[in-house]
This record gives C-alpha cells, sequence and structure tokens, in this order.
C-alpha cells in the first residue's frame, strides 16, 4: 500500500540554524510529491512540488527539498530558520496516479526558537 | 483573487442530527476535493469530483456521508445522524484540472464539533 511517513512529529530549531524535516514514501511506482505548510488557525499552502522533472525542488521561503527515488525520501530543508517558519508541515503524496488523490503524513510541528 | 471558501467556518451539532458543509472552489475549477482533519486519523481524503460527477468516493467513512456538486461549482458535503467520532475539521480543495501536476488550493475548513 502506498504512504507516507514523516519520521519526526515535533523537531525544534533555533532562528538562523538550518531546518530538515523528514519524510519517506512508499508506493509503487515513483508518485509526484508534496509539502505543505499550516499555520494556526490558517488553510494548507503548498510550499513545493516535484512532479518527475528536477529531483531538487525549489519552493517558496526560501525552503527546498531533494527527491530520492534510492532512499525513497523527500525532506524538507531551509538553510537559516525564521521565527515566521513555525507551523505544521506535511509531506503529502498523490497516489492516484493520475487525478491528484493526497495522502498525507501525520505532520511535523516546526517550533524555531530565539 | 478570490481563493477556496467553505461554510460555516464553525459548527456544532447534538449527535443524531444532519449537517451539510459547503465549499466554494476558486472560479474555473474543475477538480475538487473533500478532505478530513482529526486528531486521532490525520489528514485523509474523503472524495473527488471531476465536474459533477464522483469517480472516487473512496474515502467516505460510511454510507451517512454523502456528497454532491452542482453546476460544476459548490459542493455539499452532508452527515446524516452525525455521531462524535465524526468530530473533525472538513476540508475543501480545488484544482484547476485534476491533473496529476495541478497545485490544490485549500479552503480553511469546517470545524465541526459532535457534542
Amino acid at each position: 500500500a502506498q504512504s507516507v511517513t514523516q519520521l519526526d512529529s515535533h523537531v525544534s530549531v533555533s532562528e538562523g540554524t538550518p531546518v530538515l524535516l523528514r519524510c519517506n514514501y512508499s508506493s509503487s511506482y515513483s508518485p509526484s510529491l508534496f509539502w505543505y505548510v499550516q499555520h494556526p488557525n490558517k488553510g494548507l499552502q503548498l510550499l513545493l512540488k516535484y512532479t518527475s522533472a528536477a529531483t531538487l525542488v525549489k519552493g517558496i521561503n526560501g525552503f527546498e527539498a531533494e527527491f530520492k527515488k534510492s532512499e525513497t525520501s523527500f525532506h524538507l530543508t531551509k538553510p537559516s530558520a525564521h521565527m515566521s517558519d513555525a507551523a505544521e508541515y506535511f509531506c503529502v503524496a498523490d497516489v492516484s496516479g493520475g487525478y491528484n488523490k493526497l495522502i498525507f503524513g501525520a505532520g511535523t510541528r516546526l517550533a524555531v526558537h530565539p | 483573487g478570490a481563493g477556496v471558501s467553505q461554510s460555516p467556518s464553525n459548527k456544532v451539532t447534538e449527535k443524531g442530527k444532519d449537517v451539510e458543509l459547503r465549499c466554494d472552489p476558486i472560479s474555473g475549477h474543475t477538480a475538487l476535493y473533500w478532505y478530513r482533519q482529526s486528531l486521532g486519523q490525520g489528514l485523509e481524503f474523503l472524495i473527488y469530483f471531476q465536474g459533477n460527477s464522483a469517480p472516487d468516493k473512496s474515502g467516505l467513512p460510511s454510507d451517512r456521508f454523502s456528497a454532491e456538486r452542482t453546476g460544476g461549482s459548490v459542493s455539499t458535503l452532508t452527515i446524516q445522524r452525525t455521531q462524535q467520532e465524526d468530530s473533525a475539521v472538513y476540508l475543501c480543495a480545488s484544482s484547476l484540472t485534476g491533473g496529476t501536476t495541478d497545485t490544490q488550493y485549500f479552503g480553511p475548513g469546517t470545524r465541526l464539533t459532535v457534542l
């Protein structure tokens, strides 16, 4: 069965230090992969997406993610955390093979400390 | 431009009552999706519409749940005889064509509380 696993439920970093949010997927084919962010009391917002083009994907707000087929991973990184990055992040896969039926990881809550 | 809107933003109901949740997608988007976000289950897919038809309703948890879409636009998710386990945030999303490279735009959600 296809699934998305976010390896950390909580990550805490200091402002200005790098961010790494880990995600592994399980699929019988190379799915489209996404990272979404959810700020408190706000809707889900797309950060970036991988759709079988370049394996290194750049998104908004300085985030990027690298698709590694050999490791079935799609980790999200940012060189320098900002206080405004504090939110919940979801790694997401399209498992429909055609119409964008998304399955979500359990989420990683990112805390950023001054 | 206007994004996806949902109403009501909050709904409190008593167990056994029926509720209707509404989604207004972005104008011109043919694909519409409903998801549910709950503490125990995380975010889960419920149903997908392409135009007015629902080719995939595999995520609806029981026959108490139904959804329709009219005019290729507004969608209503109906839950009959609500149960406490139905308490969750119900999210709607739309995309331009439903293609795998499309971006889904999410609404703010309806928080349903069943007492």
